[in-house]
């Protein structure tokens, strides 16, 4: 079935450290993935997607490129701040009858002042 | 425009007991999700409405799970009876209508269940 793997946590870093946070996927379709972020207290809310191989999604300086080739969508920031701490969610998503979206099991980032 | 609205935030109730959760859902979205969030672990679905049908609740445990939609807007998921094991975060979140690549869903906070 369709799964996605991401690495364990926690990640620690220091401030303005480069994150990567590995997220590998299984997938019978071709699917898009996401990259979901959930604050403390809050709800999951989308960080980043890319619907096609080579596609690069972005923001809030966060990038993860489509990899059809090695099924990965590591999530990369230059510089962490202490903000950014939360929990990073990979997920993707089958556009077919069985419509679903699926999640890893989270990384925890914490950032250091 | 306002979120995805689910409630109660927390709710603690005693095993045996009964517990309803309520979401409502973004304008417009047809979709709407119920999942279960173990601590440290990823949202796994639950069920999956498009309009008023439930079209996937392959993983709702059904002994003791019920769901419902309708008029294809609101939804409440119950639990009855609630075991120790259901202590989680349940969360709901809407979407467009399937068929488009890339569709996102829309998340709300979640509600806390702790069975005592």
């Amino acid at each position: 079935g369709d799964s996605v793997t991401q690495m364990e946590g926690p990640v620690t870093l220091s401030e303005e450290a480069f994150l990567t946070i590995n997220c590998t996927y299984t997938a019978t379709g071709y699917p898009s993935l996401f990259w979901y972020v959930q604050y403390p207290g809050e709800g999951l809310q989308l960080l980043l997607k890319a619907t096609k191989a080579d596609d690069k999604g972005s923001n809030k300086g966060f990038e993860a490129t489509y990899r059809k080739e090695t099924t990965s969508f590591h999530l990369e920031k230059g510089s962490v701040q202490v903000s950014d701490s939360a929990v990073y969610f990979c997920a993707l998503s089958v556009v077919d009858s069985s419509y679903k979206l699926i999640f890893g099991s989270g990384t925890r980032l914490l950032v250091r002042p | 425009e306002a979120g995805v609205v689910q409630s109660p935030r927390y709710k603690i109730i005693e095993k045996k007991q009964p517990v309803a959760f309520w979401c409502n859902p973004i304008s417009g979205h047809n979709t709407l999700y119920w999942y279960l969030q173990n601590l440290g672990q990823g949202p796994e679905l639950l069920i999956r409405y498009e309009n008023e049908e439930a079209v996937d609740d392959s993983q709702l445990p059904k002994d003791r799970f019920s769901a419902e939609r309708l008029k294809g807007v609101d939804s409440t998921l119950k639990i009855q009876p609630a075991e120790l094991g259901d202590s989680a975060v349940y969360l709901c979140a809407s979407s467009l209508g399937l068929g488009t690549a890339g569709t996102e869903a829309f998340f709300g906070q979640g509600t806390r269940l702790t069975v005592v």
